[in-house]
């Protein structure tokens, strides 16, 4: 099966601009999730879908970060304006279910000037 | 602190020799799952093992978990280059919500 797909692979913007992010899951799989990963830490949670709902956005910072999930299907995650902090890799993983194993992406990794 | 910690930070080994990792937790949880991630890549799930089961093997994975002592350990046998990794675990909690959290990872280099 084709596994998650993401876009682009990495970005580099200034601070203040705006960025979008793209993930494509594996098809059938009703939960998605979208991740921020600095570098030497876990993954941390940003958002997670079922079907094209949200289940949990508690750490997503919600003043510069949005996500969506059109149809239940691909998703988009944008910040703006951006911040150095956010300097990371944006992951997104799905899964059939919540609480099942995830499949990930390669992830997004974006570099903030 | 995060619910899922890791015990080693980091850790370096032979080719040939077994590596052991640890996974605390806090609360109670659903299942416990442990990732692999190779540098630049996602993350790859290795084993899922529930609350009720004590001990779960796949190849030259064994993956034990101790619910009253709220721990998990990752036993990779006769290690290879190519295991070469962060391995993280995952733990899903099971507080009426389903919500999967996972620790900072073990450094893991394996030398040939």
């Amino acid at each position: 099966e084709a596994g998650v797909a993401q876009s682009p692979r990495y970005k580099i913007i200034e601070k203040r601009q705006s960025v979008a992010f793209w993930c494509n899951p594996i098809s059938g799989h009703a939960t998605l999730y979208w991740y921020q990963q600095i570098l030497g830490q876990g993954p941390k949670l940003l958002i997670q879908f079922q079907n094209n709902g949200v289940v949990d956005d508690s750490q997503l910072p919600k003043d510069r970060f949005s996500a969506e999930r059109l149809k239940g299907v691909d998703s988009t995650l944008k910040i703006q304006p951006a911040k150095l902090e956010d300097s990371a890799v944006y992951l997104c993983a799905s899964s059939l279910g919540q609480n099942q194993p995830q499949h990930f992406g390669d992830g997004t990794r974006l570099s903030i000037l | 602190s995060q619910q899922g910690e890791e015990d080693p930070q980091a850790l370096s080994i032979q080719e040939g020799e077994n590596a052991t990792m640890n996974c605390s937790y806090k609360t109670s949880i659903n299942n416990l799952q442990w990732y692999r991630q190779n540098s630049g890549r996602g993350l790859v799930h290795l084993i899922l093992i529930r609350s009720n089961e004590r001990e779960k093997h796949s190849g030259r994975l064994r993956v034990t978990l101790d619910t009253s002592k709220k721990s998990s350990s990752l036993l990779i046998t006769a290690s290879r280059a190519a295991d070469t990794a962060s391995y993280f675990c995952a733990t899903a909690l099971n507080t009426g919500g389903f919500k999967t959290i996972f620790g900072a990872g073990t450094r893991l280099f394996v030398k040939a």
